[in-house]
């Protein structure tokens, strides 16, 4: 069973719309990622969090917000979506015991801003 | 800040033969190391967590070389065959859990 989950797994949005993109982990880990990825540029990431309410500004944040209401649930906001944000989005988490550090991913969500 | 390279971008080798990717990395307070695969259409998946004072490990087929002087790290896949076609990502973590540093990934292509 997986336990990082993203909804929708598809998205196709107008500019200037708002996009909100879900992550739910069952791993019961701290932390939370929000990364992007694009050829060319790897991974990365956006915002992450370590635990319910926290939310941290990656090496990308803007035109990105996040949010973190429960230890299961992270959300990526785009308030006001661009073509440039077009890209393949993945939520990760970990953070539990000596190997917390170790994340791990769920299965992205391609996002195509028109 | 923390760097990483990886090489190669691209690699075919044959059914049977071994595969090797190399990344190096800048900081010498750099503290964990991981190799991540990735298949079409899907999520990273973590194939082996190194700490800092492992050299070799292996698992499975697969053996991580961790060269602390030379700040590299590597993934030698012995015996390739042709399901461990996919993109391969190292990545680097220092004191910083959440700072981790993805190398851009290498396409791998196993011919049968």
């Amino acid at each position: 069973e997986a336990a990082v989950t993203q909804s929708p797994r598809n998205k196709v949005a107008v500019t200037g719309g708002k996009v909100t993109l879900s992550c739910n982990q069952t791993n019961n880990h701290n932390n939370m990622y929000w990364y992007r990825q694009d050829t060319g540029h790897g991974l990365r990431l956006i915002h992450y969090s370590y635990g319910a309410g926290s939310t941290e500004k990656g090496d990308i944040p803007d035109g990105y917000k996040a949010s973190r209401p429960s230890q299961e649930n992270f959300s990526l906001i785009l308030e006001l979506a661009t073509p440039s944000q077009t890209s393949v989005y993945f939520c990760a988490s970990g953070g539990l015991g000596v190997n917390y550090a170790e994340q791990f991913f769920g299965p992205g969500t391609r996002l195509t801003v028109l | 800040g923390e760097q990483v390279e990886q090489r190669p971008p691209h690699l075919s080798v044959p059914e049977g033969d071994s595969a090797v990717i190399i990344c190096t990395y800048t900081d010498s307070a750099t503290a964990y190391f991981y190799w991540y695969k990735q298949e079409p259409g899907a999520g990273l998946q973590l194939l082996m967590s190194v700490f800092s004072n492992v050299d070799r490990k292996e698992e499975q087929g697969l053996t991580v070389l961790l060269n602390k002087k030379d700040k590299q790290l590597s993934l030698n896949l012995t015996a390739a065959h042709p399901g461990d076609s996919a993109v391969y990502f190292c990545a680097v973590s220092g004191t910083n859990a959440y700072k981790v540093i993805f190398g851009k990934g290498t396409h791998l292509h196993v011919l049968p």
